[in-house]
């Protein structure tokens, strides 16, 4: 596609619910990001994928998050349990292979758990 | 450890007046250093990169950023605020080669810029 595509572009859920975020990248873009923004902060890291494989994981809260990439091309994020600190935007990237490639953001996902 | 320290949280200047937002950076690995803006209710733009060419670089909107590697630095510059400048902006590291691809995100300046 032109962009990097989110959806849904907003969420209210209640507590307890599972949600599924899906980002939709760049054609060919090999890296994926995702980001999670609270409001009046930096994005805060979760995860990326390089093709299908999860690169690193590390930024994921807790075990109530995961992430896949199966195809190496679209991603969904899943939060399972939801929770109300779970509120915040939730923004994918992706870019080119290699160093110093730019990523292309999406405009998010408004998550609300209420 | 890889990090980025945005040095300001708020910034406020007069349109016309210069602009300078700080930004430090920490890293074991060669980095590639952006600014990246954020208008209100937008996604995130990149305004310019550094990937170790020119220690100048040149971005959109009159923007530039100069990369010290002696003082860690990436400092954003524009001679001349406008207006339409007001909003977010994010020092971002980049770190290839370990064992992290990912972007670390410094926690913002916000710019005001008055009449």
């Amino acid at each position: 596609g032109a962009g990097v595509s989110q959806s849904p572009r907003y969420k209210v859920t209640k507590r307890g619910q599972d949600v599924a975020l899906r980002c939709d990248p760049i054609s060919g873009h090999v890296s994926l990001y995702w980001y999670r923004q609270a409001l009046g902060q930096g994005p805060e890291f979760l995860t990326y994928f390089n093709y299908e494989a999860q690169q690193d994981k590390s930024g994921l809260p807790n075990d109530r998050f995961s992430a896949e990439r199966p195809e190496g091309s679209i991603s969904t994020l899943t939060i399972q349990r939801t929770e109300q600190r779970d509120s915040a935007m939730y923004r994918c990237a992706s870019s080119l292979a290699g160093q110093g490639r730019e990523a292309f953001f999406g405009q998010g996902t408004r998550l609300t758990v209420v | 450890a890889q990090s980025v320290t945005q040095l300001d949280s708020h910034v406020s200047v007069s349109e016309g007046t210069p602009v300078l937002l700080r930004c430090n950076y920490s890293s074991s690995y060669s980095p590639s250093l952006f600014w990246y803006v954020q208008h209100p209710n937008k996604g995130l733009q990149l305004l310019l990169k550094y990937t170790s060419a020119a220690t100048l670089v040149k971005g959109i909107n009159g923007f530039e950023a100069e990369f010290k590697k002696s003082e860690t630095s990436f400092h954003l510059t524009k001679p001349s605020a406008h207006m339409s400048d007001a909003a977010e902006y994010f020092c971002v590291v980049s770190i290839y080669g370990g064992s992290q691809g990912n972007l670390i995100f410094g926690k913002g300046t916000k710019l005001s810029v008055k009449p």
